[in-house]
């Protein structure tokens, strides 16, 4: 079946502007999750979504970033006024759910945002 | 608190000759520990995981990676390297079995000399 698909491949944007990006998780995971990769950082967990609970958003670096669900399903990370410090690759993830035992996350293969 | 030292940020092989990327980390509690490959372009994959059942744990490609509390490492192997196994791997903690409290390592890069 499809994996976790994520939309576009790469963004060019200017400093200031706002962005969306998108992610599509594999059909019946219950649990996504948006991290960010740096060059030549370990990846940094943002925002995490559970079915219909709350998001845990600890962690986000700042309210220029938000992230929805819709329908439990496709989300979408937003930054706001970016800065040349948020240019990093973004990574969706999902998984089964997170409760118990370990459900292992299936990522998809990111988006490269620049900020110019 | 919680980390992962992955300890060397680029490793070079012969293809054929063994592989050895190093993790140590660090937690007040037994944490559970993973291995994830990224090839170039790619998602990543989780290549083996260990929560506290046997210390030696064997994962896909013929990696396996072996747990030792003493020495607080999570040491990643292959008897073997192939062309194939070039790509950036980072090693996981995480203090419970929840997947939001996972803390990644800087990766390491592997690279597979003909």
């Amino acid at each position: 079946g499809a994996g976790v698909s994520q939309s576009p491949s790469n963004k060019v944007t200017e400093k200031g502007k706002d962005v969306e990006l998108r992610c599509d998780p594999i059909s019946g995971h219950t649990a996504l999750y948006w991290y960010r990769q740096s060059l030549g950082q370990g990846l940094e967990f943002l925002i995490y979504f559970q079915g219909n609970s709350a998001p845990d958003k600890s962690g986000l670096p700042s309210d220029r970033f938000s992230a929805e669900r819709t329908g439990g399903s496709v989300s979408t990370l937003t930054i706001q006024r970016t800065q040349q410090e948020d240019s990093a690759v973004y990574l969706c993830a999902s998984s089964l759910d997170s409760g118990g035992a370990y459900n292992e996350q299936f990522f998809g293969p990111g988006t490269r945002l620049t900020v110019l | 608190a919680q980390s992962v030292t992955q300890l060397d940020s680029h490793v070079s092989v012969s293809e054929g000759t063994p592989v050895l990327l190093r993790c140590n980390y660090s937690s007040s509690y037994s944490p559970s520990l993973f291995w994830y490959v990224q090839h170039p372009n790619k998602g990543l994959q989780l290549l083996l995981k260990y929560t506290s059942a046997a210390t030696l744990v064997k994962g896909i490609n013929g990696f396996e990676a072996e747990f030792k509390k003493s020495e607080t490492s999570f040491h990643l192997t292959k008897p073997s390297a192939h062309m194939s196994d070039a790509a950036e791997y980072f090693c996981v903690v995480s203090l419970t079995l929840a997947n939001n409290d996972m803390r990644f390592g800087a990766g390491t890069r592997l690279t597979v000399k003909p």
